[in-house]
């Protein structure tokens, strides 16, 4: 069973444009979702991270929009770059330190 | 270095051989966590330390993976009777004990089973 759902698979975007990847989940104890950055060849990096407290957290070009009745995240990246490209990681915990559950990925290209 | 570091970083062995693979994590981090990333795939969590103790290790896929972290630092992921299947990507990453979620995680053990 899939505890997070992620689209698209793959997304390509023009320089300059808004990315935007989408989560769902089911669990309900979920209380921390956080964005993980992978570059080929290298592990996973926070990207941006938000709890459901809060419906929106924006850290520069990366927002993450929260429907908590709707048990949906998504990441938004405002003016994507070609160094944006990479695979992207939605994850959910029921709290901090539990082992984070990913979605299956989507792979940004951004190109010029 | 003050990442977490992972060796071997590419391991190629036969099907049925004994496998270890090596965490080093961020110093002063008690947490440890191991997941598996298969092509295309996002992480799989294996199993997660908190000191010296596996505090969950429900998503070890069966009998023939084990971890250990004897001391509280470096741990020990190992395969026995390794399959074709058990090709992957071997992450382990830490966190520390603020509690933010942050995981760090290291660039991964590559491992073929021929």
């Amino acid at each position: 069973q899939q505890q997070v759902k992620q689209s698209p698979q793959s997304l390509i975007v023009q320089k300059g444009g808004i990315s935007i990847i989408n989560c769902a989940y089911e669990n309900t104890a979920f209380d921390y979702f956080p964005w993980y950055q992978q570059f080929p060849g290298k592990g996973p990096a926070l990207l941006i991270a938000i709890r459901p407290d809060v419906s929106e957290k924006k850290e520069g070009r990366f927002t993450i929009s929260f429907n908590k009745s709707a048990k949906q995240f998504s990441l938004h990246i405002m003016d994507s770059q070609p160094g944006d490209s990479a695979t992207y990681f939605c994850a959910a915990s029921p709290s901090g330190n539990t082992p984070l559950v990913f979605g299956k990925g989507t792979r940004l290209s951004v190109i010029a | 270095g003050a990442g977490v570091s992972q060796t071997p970083s590419n391991k190629v062995t036969e099907k049925g051989k004994y496998v270890e693979l090596r965490c080093d994590p961020i110093s002063g981090h008690t947490a440890l966590y191991w997941y598996r990333q298969s092509l295309g795939q996002g992480p799989e969590f294996l199993i997660y330390f908190q000191g010296t103790g596996a505090a969950d290790d429900s998503g070890l896929p069966n009998d023939r993976f084990f971890a250990v972290r004897p001391e509280g630092s470096v741990s020990t992921l190992k395969i026995q009777r390794t399959e074709r299947g058990d090709s992957a990507v071997y992450l382990c990453a830490s966190s520390s004990q603020s509690n933010t979620g942050e995981l760090f995680f290291g660039e991964g053990s590559r491992l073929t089973v021929l």
